[in-house]
């Protein structure tokens, strides 16, 4: 069975400070993963992209790597700020089908506090 | 930014009406799809359309319908509204598909729309 698994469920960090999400799928075949940021009540928002050959993209303080040999992906947050409070969804795709079927982990939620 | 709408942001309203819910995207991208997401839960595909005239029912049973005569609209429609309706619903769309490595089929998602049904 498709899943994407995250952990932890939730984390609270101090402004400033630096946390790693984990992401854990068994989509197969695996065609891309990639990190959303929901704000509570928006739609998700496209952090990063990583197809099977790249093992790790940035896109400004936020981090993505991935090991497709064990199936993991972690998403990694430097020099935290406010506004990263949000929930962080971890989204595989598979290349068995024309529509791209995206799997949805069900979201770490950060809460940075000043 | 992504270009895609979704109307109302917010909707309460009672059991048994009939409910219409925008979305509507100006990249020209010719799939389009509807989740519905609790809190908490993860997205769950209800709807999805590869382009004009095309629908298509997703992984989560859905009482809701969808209809696509224009490429650049995708309304979700609920006959009759009970609370268990009662969640979020967003609207995405991505260019067609694998034929274009770099698009990643990377989907662009609206705002969403909360719904309340009393």
């Amino acid at each position: 069975k498709n899943q994407v698994e995250q952990s932890p469920q939730s984390l609270i960090i101090l402004e400033g400070k630096n946390c790693t999400l984990q992401c854990n799928y068994t989509v197969s075949p695996f065609s891309n993963l990639r990190w959303y940021k929901q704000d509570t009540g928006r739609g998700p928002v496209s952090l990063t992209i990583m197809t099977f050959s790249e093992n790790t993209k940035s896109n400004g303080r936020y981090t993505a790597t991935l090991d497709a040999d064990t199936k993991q992906s972690s998403l990694h947050i430097t020099a935290s700020q406010l506004s990263d409070s949000a929930s962080y969804i971890c989204v595989v795709s598979d290349r068995g089908s024309t529509l791209g079927r995206l799997y949805f982990g069900r979201g770490t939620q950060l809460t940075v506090w000043p | 930014e992504a270009d895609i709408y979704q109307t109302p942001r917010y909707l309460v309203i009672g059991t048994g009406k009939k409910i219409t819910l925008e979305c509507s995207q100006t990249m020209g991208h010719d799939k389009m799809y509807w989740y519905q997401q609790d809190p908490g839960m993860e997205l769950h595909l209800i709807h999805y359309s590869y382009g004009v005239n095309s629908t298509e029912k997703g992984d989560l049973s859905s009482e809701s319908t969808v209809s696509r005569i224009r490429t650049e609209h995708f309304p979700l429609t609920l006959e009759s509204a009970r609370p268990s309706h009662t969640s979020q619903y967003l609207c995405a769309s991505s260019e067609q598909g694998l034929t274009a490595p770099k698009s990643y089929n990377e989907q662009f998602f609206g705002p969403g729309t909360r719904l309340t049904v009393l």
